[in-house]
């Protein structure tokens, strides 16, 4: 299985913060590269596939970069709905695997 | 919009089984795999499996194969997840997630989660 690496494990940031987490692939994965958001008690979101692809509703001030291996997901200027536990999850190949998720807290 | 409605929480003794619902919004239900996602206490996302509503085929990982059955009543638009000989460590929340795309692993909705609490 493929396995992904996160980091942090987690993060204290204020709003209007610039955020940036990383994602690690333990083989190429090209672009097959997504990043969701979580929050207790309501269901997961889909921010950015394929790597770079902003899903629809999803606000502009999320994105996503990196190919190959190396990836990360960027909040531009965090806002008070953006605190929440974000993970990375490869679907290269079957089975799909998630990286260890990262805590955006507030500072 | 679609919308994934799931089954409320349940607990359940050692040796048990679950059976837990998601029911679509969408009339799409047929064409897109529904995949079954847990996440443990304190763990990260761990992937169980998918079923093809339209044919029924299952697909499960290899941590899963024998304990868990995947089944679907199209008439109701609504996938199951049941999770046999249950122990401790199976305490999860339990998601469905539809395929993005006709056989991609790519997840674009998801339903709230159902939590299975496994205790004596």
């Amino acid at each position: 299985d493929i396995q992904m690496a996160q980091s942090p494990s987690s993060l204290s940031a204020s709003v209007g913060d610039r955020v940036t987490i990383t994602c690690r692939a333990s083989q190429s994965i090209t672009n097959y590269l997504n990043w969701y958001q979580l929050k207790p008690g309501k269901a997961p979101n889909l921010l950015i596939y394929a790597a770079v692809l902003l899903q629809g509703g999803v606000p502009s001030r999320f994105s996503g970069s990196g190919s190959g291996t190396d990836f990360s997901l960027t909040i531009r200027s965090l806002q008070p709905e953006d605190f929440a536990t974000y993970y990375c999850q490869q679907s290269y190949t079957s089975p799909p695997t998630f990286g260890q998720g990262t805590k955006v807290e507030i500072k | 919009q679609v919308q994934l409605v799931q089954s409320g929480a349940e607990v359940r003794k050692p040796g048990a089984s679950v059976k837990v619902s998601c029911e679509a919004s969408a009339h799409t239900f047929n064409v897109y795999n529904m995949h079954w996602v847990r996440q443990a206490p304190g763990q990260g996302l761990e992937w169980m499996g998918w079923i093809n509503p339209n044919s029924g085929v299952t697909n499960y990982a290899e941590k899963f194969q024998g304990r868990v059955t995947m089944t679907r009543d199209t008439s109701i638009s609504t996938a199951y997840m049941e999770l046999s000989r249950l122990r401790s460590d199976d305490t999860a929340v339990y998601y469905c997630a539809r395929a993005q795309e006709v056989g991609s692993i790519d997840f674009d909705y998801w339903g709230q989660g159902t939590l299975v609490t496994v205790s004596s």
